[in-house]
């Protein structure tokens, strides 16, 4: 079964530093999103992309974040000058349609990455 | 307002149990409704999706929508020691176009 992959799987930066996550989506879906867990807390939404473009953003993905699609697979997460509050697992999800979205019979559920485990020390 | 919420838990069940597993949302617009398991570490894994009032079954696992009360919930039959994980509720709020909001998940041990 196809998987979105992720690298790497933990990352250790210093605080202000610059750190880009990587994700390959499955290769014949259209929407990208990143999401982020803190150790403890819930599955937060940070952002969606379609067609080169960001499709929705929460109130974390501030400037300090961007994504990119720099090519035909890959997917990016860069975060600028980190803190020690960005430590979290960040999740690559896509989906062939619109997340969530149900008609008739194409249904569009999220598949997940394995995650990156950023440190920020 | 929460967007979606569960109870934390933890759950516990004996093993061959059922365990029942609630969410409720805000949006009433909503159309789109999930569950994943996660185990400690790992990314959330679907379980099921459910879009019409009603139950939807999918081996042991069975979901119930019910968008007037805006009430979802889960039901794994025959609980085994293998499906102690946490469960997470997720919803497509009718004001998204693609983003789907999870709740904080319900946390379940089944005791062998």
């Amino acid at each position: 079964e196809p998987e979105v992959t992720q690298t790497p799987s933990h990352q250790v930066t210093q605080m202000g530093q610059e750190v880009i996550l990587r994700c390959v989506p499955i290769s014949n879906h259209l929407y990208f999103y990143w999401y982020r867990q803190i150790l403890g807390q819930k599955v937060e939404f940070l952002v969606s992309f379609y067609n080169n473009e960001i499709s929705e953003k929460s109130e974390i993905f501030d400037d300090q974040f961007s994504v990119e699609r720099p090519d035909g697979s890959n997917f990016t997460l860069k975060i600028r000058s980190t803190k020690l509050e960005d430590s979290a697992m960040y999740f690559c999800a896509s989906s062939l349609y619109p997340g969530g979205f149900s008609v008739s019979s194409y249904n569009s559920p999220l598949h997940f990455g394995n995650g990156t485990r950023l440190t920020v020390t | 307002q929460k967007e979606v919420e569960q109870n934390s838990g933890p759950l516990s069940v004996p093993e061959g149990a059922i365990a029942s597993l609630n969410c409720t949302y805000s949006d009433r617009g909503s159309q789109s409704f999930f569950w994943y398991r996660q185990y400690s570490g790992k990314s959330p894994e679907l379980i099921m999706s459910i879009y019409s009032n009603g139950d939807k079954e999918d081996g042991r696992f069975t979901a119930q929508l019910n968008k007037a009360s805006q009430y979802v919930s889960l039901l794994i039959r025959d609980s085994q020691p293998s499906d102690s994980a946490t469960y997470l509720c997720a919803v497509k709020p009718k004001t998204s176009y693609d983003k789907v909001i999870f709740g904080p998940g319900t946390s379940l041990s089944v005791i062998p």
